[in-house]
């Protein structure tokens, strides 16, 4: 059966340094979402990958969908306090899953 | 506020009695989405509408679980004679589907349930 890993499952990081979640599969994704949920918070919608290659940003987030879209990351370039929370990778439509989440943690 | 709202917030209760969690989605979204969230874990798949018709059921939906959205537009969720397994967030999501378009879900604060 498909099997999505997310890693690290924690990161602990200095504020200003970069941070990069991986979300790894063992078949061939049709898209994948990124959720953020802060403490105490709901997930929110980040990003939606869904082409072959394909890069997107946001301000300081970089998103990518690998070229066999097996895999994906979520890069933050010189990390805010702000960016504390858990960063899930979700794959499907509807009945979507997410995966295990890396939670972040910055250090001011 | 024209987000997802969920009523109550937290909920405490006895193990044995019945719950009933609602979800009010966005106004004109005509999907809407259950999830359980435990600590430490991401959200778990539950139930969805598309309307009023509940389409697929996850199998962590135990018969002491039922929901519905009568109207199409709010949701309950109920629990049965429920267990201290049952501790959790219960979060709610909404997307508006339209064909040949991807949706994207957008979540509610979630209910938290603790059972004694």
């Amino acid at each position: 059966g498909q099997q999505v890993m997310q890693i690290p499952q924690y990161q602990h990081v200095q504020e200003g340094e970069d941070f990069t979640t991986y979300c790894n599969s063992s078949t061939t994704l049709s898209n994948i979402q990124w959720y953020k949920q802060r403490p105490g918070g709901h997930p929110v919608f980040l990003i939606q990958l869904v082409k072959s290659g394909e890069v997107k940003k946001q301000k300081r987030l970089t998103f990518q969908f690998g070229e066999a879209k097996k895999n994906s990351s979520l890069h933050i370039t010189a990390t805010q306090t702000t960016d504390v929370g858990t960063y899930f990778c979700v794959w499907g439509y509807q009945k979507v899953t997410f995966g295990t989440g890396t939670k972040l943690q910055v250090i001011p | 506020d024209t987000g997802v709202s969920q009523d109550p917030r937290h909920k405490i209760t006895k193990r044995g009695q019945n719950v009933t969690f609602r979800c009010d989605p966005i106004s004109e979204h005509n999907r809407l989405y259950w999830y359980r969230q435990t600590l430490g874990q991401g959200p778990e798949f539950l139930t969805y509408f598309q309307n009023e018709a509940q389409l697929e059921k996850s199998r962590l939906l135990s018969d002491r679980f039922s929901a519905e959205r009568p109207k199409g537009s709010f949701s309950t969720l109920e629990i049965q004679r429920t267990e201290q397994g049952d501790s959790a967030m219960y979060l709610c999501a909404s997307s508006l589907q339209i064909t040949g378009l991807r949706e994207t879900q957008y979540f509610g604060p979630g209910t938290r349930l603790l059972v004694l």
